[in-house]
């Protein structure tokens, strides 16, 4: 069965530490990206990349930057957390216009 | 502004009858239309898809695509309590790397 890992479940950093998400797709998909969710708001896209090394920015990219060093892996790192990153991240990876597969989602607390 | 509207909810549906889900889309171009469903504290999980006009059935579920109304519909038989979740419509309009546009959700509640 195809699977997206993301690396934490949940997670709780302090302001101004900078944090990363990690996230691991075994499915060879070209096409990966990073949402967050919070109520209300619905998926808001942060990032994707749909190549290695290749990234582009979302509709909310401020405060977020991303590595893609391999096709598998694809890392979200918040620079500065702050409180108003406080949110649940979802991973997820596409190919063909088939349809997303998410990962299960870190929720991430910010103090 | 691709756009995906759907309307919130709650919406409530007694446990055996046809819950009905609506979506619709702003982009004429949009070629590919998906629904999923999200638990509380769950991530999305892909549950249909549908690509031309007409109905699509698996199992209890039947999306249904009319393209010129730019409007997709999910319908679910014999409503579960385990159907309780949110339901997110999802487009694909074409552009750079699979992007789809996703709406903000139904949420629906099965009362048993």
């Amino acid at each position: 069965d195809v699977k997206v890992t993301q690396s934490s479940r949940y997670l709780v950093k302090r302001t101004g530490e900078k944090v990363f998400l990690e996230c691991v797709q075994d499915m060879d998909h070209e096409n990966m990206f990073w949402y967050r969710q919070d109520p209300g708001l619905g998926l808001r896209l942060i990032y994707f990349s749909y190549d290695v090394k290749m990234k582009e920015k979302g509709d909310i990219p401020e405060g977020y930057s991303v590595s893609r060093e391999k096709k598998e892996r694809f890392s979200l790192i918040l620079e500065s957390a702050s409180t108003n990153q406080t949110s649940m991240y979802l991973c997820a990876s596409s190919v063909n216009r088939v349809g997303y597969t998410f990962g299960s989602g870190t929720r991430l607390t910010v103090v | 502004q691709k756009e995906v509207e759907q309307n919130s909810g709650p919406l409530s549906v007694p446990e055996g009858a046809i819950a009905s889900l609506n979506c619709t889309y702003s982009d004429r171009g949009s070629q590919s239309f998906f629904w999923y469903r999200q638990y509380s504290g769950k991530s999305p999980e892909l549950i249909m898809s549908i690509y031309s006009n007409g109905d699509k059935e698996d199992g209890r579920f039947t999306a249904q695509l009319n393209k010129a109304s730019q409007y997709v519909s999910l319908l679910i038989r014999d409503s579960q309590p385990s159907d309780s979740a949110t339901y997110l419509c999802a487009v694909y309009s074409g552009g750079g790397a699979d992007g789809l546009t996703f709406g903000k959700g139904t949420h629906l509640i099965i009362q048993p």
